[in-house]
């Protein structure tokens, strides 16, 4: 079974340029989560999609970040303008309720550094 | 929200040496993962233990639920083990999320 994919793997970006990092969940998985991971932390949530809606964007700082799931199954999380602190590791997850429910499967994650 | 800690902090052992890892976490969970991050940034689970123990080849865990605990156990290391190893809970009623604990910096020495 294919894991999560997520491209690119890395990307340097001059702050107030813009940035799209892409996901695709694992086949069948209904939920996907888009984390921020800074330097020294763990993980934290951006956003989640229960197939292609909305369930939770708290943490997503919407005035520069957007982020889709057209048909619910890639995602497409965007970064316009960029500052320096968005400088992080961005993580796509999946998950499936009828694979027995919470278990989280992390992609490769998306290296930016913002300049 | 829930609090998530994880010790130690940092660990420094020998190639062959055991090593427990602990997570205390502040509220009742449904979902409770160990993660271990290589040094690429590639987060692998590990185990999804709500309750009880699993065992993986050189690695298990114990969640202890009602203590709100979770033990993760690492036998004879290798270098291959070094990294960072996450804690992570979540609830189910109130559309909690996934809540990464402070993470334990294992270094295996050669």
């Amino acid at each position: 079974e294919a894991g999560v994919a997520q491209s690119p793997r890395y990307k340097i970006i001059e702050k107030r340029q813009s940035v799209a990092f892409w996901c695709n969940p694992i086949s069948g998985h209904a939920t996907l989560y888009w984390y921020q991971q800074i330097l020294g932390q763990g993980p934290k949530l951006l956003i989640q999609f229960q197939n292609n809606g909305v369930v939770d964007d708290s943490q997503l700082p919407k005035d520069r970040f957007s982020a889709e799931r057209l048909k619910g199954v890639d995602s497409t999380l965007k970064i316009q303008p960029a500052k320096l602190e968005d400088s992080a590791v961005y993580l796509c997850a999946s998950s499936s309720p009828l694979a027995g429910g919470f278990e989280q499967y992390f992609g490769p994650g998306t290296r930016l550094t913002v300049t | 929200g829930i609090q998530v800690e994880q010790s130690p902090p940092d660990l420094i052992l020998q190639e062959g040496a055991n090593s427990t890892l602990r997570c205390n976490f502040s509220d009742s969970v449904n979902n409770l993962q160990w993660f271990h991050q290589n040094p690429w940034g590639q987060l692998i689970n590990l185990f999804y233990i709500p309750s009880g123990t699993k065992q993986n080849g050189r690695l298990s865990a114990t969640t202890v639920a009602t203590e709100r605990y979770s033990l993760l156990y690492i036998s004879s290391s290798q270098t291959t083990d070094s990294g960072v190893y996450f804690c992570a809970v979540f609830r189910s009623f109130g559309n909690e999320k996934l809540t990464f604990g402070t993470g334990t910096r294992l270094t295996i020495i050669p």
